[in-house]
């Protein structure tokens, strides 16, 4: 399985932007890069993805580097509701099915 | 907007008993998985239950011990069976599907079943 690289934490201020990064090496041409995240004490949830190109939602950003070897998880004004631990996954399909394969994520402290 | 539920929400049973833990969802879906997320841990997959035949294991995962059922786009279980303290975890289902509600690219989670095995 893909392997994705998180730091274990960080942390941010309150309505400042963050910046999560994901370094993924061994990604390969048909790999969607996700991000999901999990408050406490929920299911994950998911917040955005993206193949080649850059994306813009109403939750967040993903910036993803030429090559696809890394991508950034932009929070552009993070509030106490976005401490979560955030996971970058590759998802592949494999025989006709996606697979998310979790790794361990980054825990996103916001201070007040 | 949709929804996906468990039950139950949370259970303490006693080892070498076994715990069938439901999956509803309010509309029809084509995927259904089932995690596992041990304490402090991040998630794994266990298997992909299918409509009809059965469910796909991963690495690790047999039948035997999770046994999973299917029997329509709207519902699953997962039995944890002869439970040890090891199988102390949450357990957590997830979908996709190809409506608006439930798009294909996308796995949307339940809020988890935690089980605690004494």
């Amino acid at each position: 399985d893909a392997k994705t690289t998180q730091p274990n934490s960080m942390e941010s201020n309150e309505e400042e932007p963050v910046h999560l990064p994901c370094n993924h090496s061994t990604i390969s041409g048909t790999d969607y890069i996700h991000w999901y995240r999990q408050l406490p004490s929920q299911g994950p949830e998911y917040v955005i993805h993206g193949l080649t190109s850059n994306v813009n939602n109403r939750m967040a950003s993903l910036a993803i580097a030429e090559d696809r070897k890394s991508s950034t998880l932009i929070l552009h004004r993070a509030t106490l509701r976005d401490a979560a631990v955030y996971y970058c996954i590759l998802r592949r399909l494999i025989q006709g099915a996606q697979k998310l394969v979790f790794g361990q994520g980054t825990r996103l402290t916001i201070n007040p | 907007s949709a929804v996906i539920s468990q039950k139950p929400s949370r259970d303490i049973c006693q080892r070498g008993t076994s715990l069938t833990i439901q999956c509803q969802v309010d509309s029809q879906v084509t995927m259904m998985f089932w995690y596992r997320q041990q304490p402090g841990q991040s998630l794994t997959l266990i298997a992909t239950a299918n409509q009809g035949s059965e469910a796909t294991y991963e690495s690790g995962f047999v039948i035997d011990k999770f046994p999973i059922s299917r029997p329509n786009l709207t519902f699953s279980t997962l039995t944890v069976s002869n439970m040890s303290p090891e199988d102390s975890s949450i357990y957590l289902c997830s979908v996709t599907g190809t409506s608006s509600t439930f798009a294909t690219d996308t796995q949307y989670f339940g809020p988890g079943t935690r089980l605690t095995v004494l």
